[in-house]
């Protein structure tokens, strides 16, 4: 049980064009969902914090304008990146937790966006 | 801040081998305190968790025990095997609030 998937698993886009990555938690509602960027042999790096029905509460030094967060279900949070550049270039996770009174989160595989 | 340190890899190992990988962090209050692990080509999966001084997580042979003191959670496994090959990532989640902050990820590599 307790699984989060994302689509796609891997992207190119070219710069200028904005690319959407989903993340559903499979088999259980999710009412927060988190978005982290991990750069090569480094940490992730927490992006934003959603929950479902409300806005999603950015990490300092994040762009909302560029990085649409939207979870519209308890089970889906999309992020998109809007005209995208190479320096966004990286590896996206999502993970969902099944409510605030829990430590657990739950990691979806991760999706590798490139952007030429 | 919260943060999180760990030991820089890679870590490599024969198989058998006694396994450490150090992890020390910053937090004001009590935190609670995670590995997880990421097997290549995979997410992140929970490997264990201790939630309060001097409790020990175990998993699959692995242990860390929370220690306030040292402000150390290391991770331990008496007897490596090839397929514990992977990136592990100690983290922590602040008393008041739901973040998890993530060290920069160990590489482990066991060799037959």
């Amino acid at each position: 049980g307790a699984v989060v998937s994302q689509h796609p698993s891997r992207v190119i886009c070219k710069s200028g064009t904005s690319v959407k990555i989903e993340c559903r938690s499979l088999d259980f509602q999710a009412t927060t969902m988190f978005w982290y960027r991990q750069f090569p042999k480094q940490s992730l790096m927490l992006m934003a914090t959603s929950n479902e029905g409300s806005k999603a509460t950015y990490e300092q030094g994040v762009e909302k304008d560029k990085f649409l967060i939207n979870h519209a279900s308890l089970t889906l949070s999309t992020l998109t990146v809007t005209s995208a550049h190479p320096e966004d270039s990286s590896f996206y996770i999502c993970s969902a937790r099944l409510s605030s009174s829990t430590d657990t989160q739950y990691f979806g595989p991760g999706t590798r966006l490139t952007v030429l | 801040g919260n943060s999180v340190t760990q030991m820089e890899g890679p870590v490599t190992l024969s198989e058998e081998a006694f396994l450490t990988i150090n992890c020390t962090y910053t937090a004001t209050g009590y935190p609670s305190l995670f590995w997880y692990v990421q097997y290549p080509g995979e997410g992140l999966q929970l490997l264990l968790k201790a939630t309060k001084a001097d409790d020990k997580g175990s998993n699959k042979g692995f242990e860390a025990t929370y220690r306030k003191e040292t402000t150390s959670f290391h991770l331990e496994k008496g007897s490596v095997q090839v397929s514990d090959s992977a990136v592990y990532f100690c983290a922590l989640k602040g008393s008041n609030t739901g973040k998890l902050i993530f060290g920069q990820g160990t590489t482990l590599q066991v060799k037959p």
